[in-house]
């Protein structure tokens, strides 16, 4: 049972478009975090978020955490091929280890 | 110098031999992860250890062991490799002080081809 649903599983977009990726689950998590892996790395922290309802932006990326801390969702705004990458999100309970969704893979065309 | 490091980076093996994957961290965190990959997908938990006396089995844990020789070393061990053990292998690091927030570190990577 995957308890962090992502969708989509793959995207491809032109440059200069806009997407959101959504991450869901039928639990309660006391945070979520994003992650974004390039090809050939390991994948690198992008943001938490700890409050029901909470907004983050990095940049072009806008990260935001349902009311219910059940869900979370990540737009990026005018995509350019460095965005291109497979992206993880991570729900958090307390001092338990993190539940990994199975990822969004990413790819940002010319 | 990196935080976490993996040892070593690419190997190719045969079918019944054992191998170890090696990782050592300088974060002094508390607690490390094994991490499976296969391509275009997402994280499978193989083991985690929240300190030097604790192991933990996670999702796909048959066919490997672990052994944390040290607070900063977490290695991972191939008995006999069979060819659908071929992946990307990740060793990640985490600090329970943290809170609840629990942000975790990965490694480079190993990848792993099994003949």
């Amino acid at each position: 049972t995957q308890l962090l649903e992502q969708s989509p599983q793959f995207l491809s977009i032109q440059e200069g478009e806009n997407l959101t990726v959504y991450c869901n689950s039928s639990s309660v998590f006391s945070s979520l975090q994003w992650y974004r892996q390039e090809p050939g790395e390991g994948p690198v922290l992008l943001v938490t978020v700890v409050t029901g309802g909470e907004v983050k932006k990095l940049k072009r990326l806008t990260f935001q955490f349902g009311d219910a801390r059940k869900d979370s969702s990540l737009h990026i705004t005018a995509a350019q091929p460095g965005d291109t990458g497979l992206y993880l999100c991570a729900g958090g309970r307390g001092a338990q280890k993190l539940v990994f969704g199975q990822g969004t893979r990413l790819t940002i065309n010319p | 110098d990196a935080d976490v490091t993996q040892t070593p980076r690419n190997r190719i093996t045969k079918t019944g031999k054992r191998i170890m994957l090696e990782c050592s961290q300088t974060k002094g965190h508390d607690r490390m992860y094994w991490y499976r990959q296969d391509p275009g997908l997402g994280l499978q938990l193989i083991y985690y250890s929240f300190d030097v006396k604790d192991i933990n089995k996670g999702e796909i844990s048959d066919g490997y062991s672990v052994s944390r020789q040290a607070q900063a070393k977490f290695s991972l061990s191939l008995e006999s490799a069979i060819p659908n053990q071929t992946a990307l292998y990740f060793c990640a690091t985490s600090d329970s002080s943290s809170g609840h927030t629990d942000t975790q570190y990965f490694g480079p990577g190993t990848r792993l081809t099994v003949l």
